[in-house]
């Protein structure tokens, strides 16, 4: 059980708008930036948005990231076939005894 | 081009012992803290432990604090990751990946923006 939460799925058909949300506390998402990662089957893991709303260098901007207090979601507008994929949302989470960078519990994009 | 590359990954008994490493290049390794993630077969990812730039500060996942040990050697631009007392639980891709740090503020974030392809362990029991 994560500490941040994702939906296990979310859906859409190409050309469509989709949203993937990651809910968080102040002891995470509240007072610290959000990173998404994107995992095609297989491959490792690559950098999709960095400190909440940036996108490195070759990522187009059909995807966008935004936080507000203890959330923050990843949307993909124009969606195409080829963003099937699994998302993930992650951040440190203080604590005095065990911080520590958590991630979401993923979620599967599938394109209709 | 930026470039990280694990290796040392095997199966192992359980109880055992196996010392993962991580090779960069591309980029001012020294200047940089760097993770290990892992992720079991057809799981999320799991944050494993983190190395400051100096290599003299550490953090750890509590599933592997007293068992796992991540070093670096910045000469050799490597991160390497001991494990030890394995379990099955520990069966995963490890993944390295490299800090998040604004070279112009020289500010030091949490996440990661680069990743290896990864290196399987598989802890027999």
């Amino acid at each position: 059980q994560s500490v941040l939460t994702q939906p296990p799925s979310v859906s859409g058909t190409p050309g469509q708008r989709v949203t993937i949300s990651c809910s968080g506390s102040s002891s995470n998402i509240g007072n610290n930036y959000v990173y998404w990662y994107r995992q095609f089957p297989g491959r490792a893991p690559t950098v999709l948005m960095y400190r909440n709303n940036k996108r490195p260098s070759g990522v187009p901007d059909r995807f966008s990231g935004s936080k507000s207090g203890t959330s923050a979601s990843l949307a993909i507008s124009g969606l195409r076939s080829e963003d099937e994929a699994d998302y993930y949302c992650a951040t440190w989470h203080d604590s005095l005894t065990s911080p520590s960078w958590v991630f979401g519990g993923g979620t599967k994009l599938t394109v209709l | 081009e930026v470039q990280l590359v694990e290796s040392g990954g095997d199966l192992v008994q359980s109880g055992g012992s196996l010392r993962l490493s991580c090779a960069a290049s591309g980029f001012r390794f020294s200047e940089y803290w760097m993770h290990w993630v892992r992720q079991a077969p057809g799981k999320g990812l799991v944050w494993v432990a983190r190395i400051n730039h100096h290599g003299n500060d550490a953090t750890y996942a509590d599933a592997v604090k007293g068992r796992f040990t991540i070093s670096r050697d910045n000469a050799e631009t490597t991160v390497y990751l001991q494990m030890d007392s394995l379990g099955a639980e520990d069966s995963a891709v490890y993944y390295c990946a490299r800090g998040d740090h604004d070279i112009v503020t020289d500010y030091y974030y949490y996440g990661m923006d680069v990743w290896g392809q990864g290196t399987t362990v598989h802890v027999s029991s």
